[in-house]
């Protein structure tokens, strides 16, 4: 069964500081791994997506992510944080079997400090 | 740019009643889904839906809700009899190809 750990539920930085979001995750193929932003009381919008090829991706509002098969990670950083990245994270896992469903991570609140 | 919309955006009904939540996925997607967040917990999936059938469900998609695509622009989830403990955000979904999902902003609903 597919699975995904989030080991930071909150995480406080402050703005202009660097920033990473650890991800790990449990499939038994080869995954494909979403990150996912949540505003408070809003819905999920896609930051960025790895399916194959180059484990660096780039996403939307400066934000990247680096898949890492040996250790199963998918962790989000992003060099300088804004106020306006506060934000609930979420780090997903799907494929294009299973129908396609994801699962998702417990998510981590990110505080941006002035 | 194309997005998922979800009426309406909350919902308040009493406990037993039943409830219809419903979307419009991106026009050219064949790949539906329902996810719900409990309030302050992660997403969950519910249900996915291609080529007018459930492809697959969770074990809380249980024999109180149904799925359905009337037409073919909209994607509904009903809830037969509500319990409180389905007071949640449901989130609707659609994909094509199947693996990328777009979300649409989500329906609160409150059972009472």
């Amino acid at each position: 069964a597919q699975s995904v750990t989030q080991p930071d539920i909150h995480i406080t930085v402050s703005e202009g500081a660097s920033l990473e979001l650890r991800c790990n995750y449990s499939y038994g193929a080869t995954p494909y791994l979403f990150w996912y932003v949540q505003s408070p009381g809003q819905g999920l919008q896609l930051l960025l997506k790895y399916f194959s090829g180059d484990t660096l991706v780039q996403g939307i509002k400066g934000f990247e992510a680096e898949f890492k098969r040996s250790q199963s990670s998918f962790n989000l950083r992003k060099p300088s944080v804004h106020w306006s990245d506060a934000a609930e994270y979420f780090c997903a896992v799907g494929s294009n079997t299973n129908a396609g469903k994801s699962t998702f991570g417990d998510g981590t609140t990110l505080t941006v400090k002035p | 740019e194309p997005e998922v919309t979800q009426t309406p955006s909350h919902q308040v009904t009493q406990m037993g009643q039943e409830v219809i939540l419903r979307c419009v996925p991106i026009s050219n997607h064949l790949y539906f889904y329902w996810y719900r967040q409990i309030l302050g917990q992660k997403v969950e999936f519910l249900v996915s839906f291609y080529n007018n059938e459930i492809s697959e469900k969770s074990e809380i998609f249980d024999d109180q809700f149904s799925v359905e695509r009337p037409d073919g622009s909209n994607f509904t989830l009903k809830i037969r009899s509500t319990k409180l403990e389905d007071s949640a955000m449901y989130f609707c979904a659609s994909g094509q190809p199947v693996e990328t999902q777009y979300f649409g902003p989500g329906t609160r609903l409150l059972v009472l």
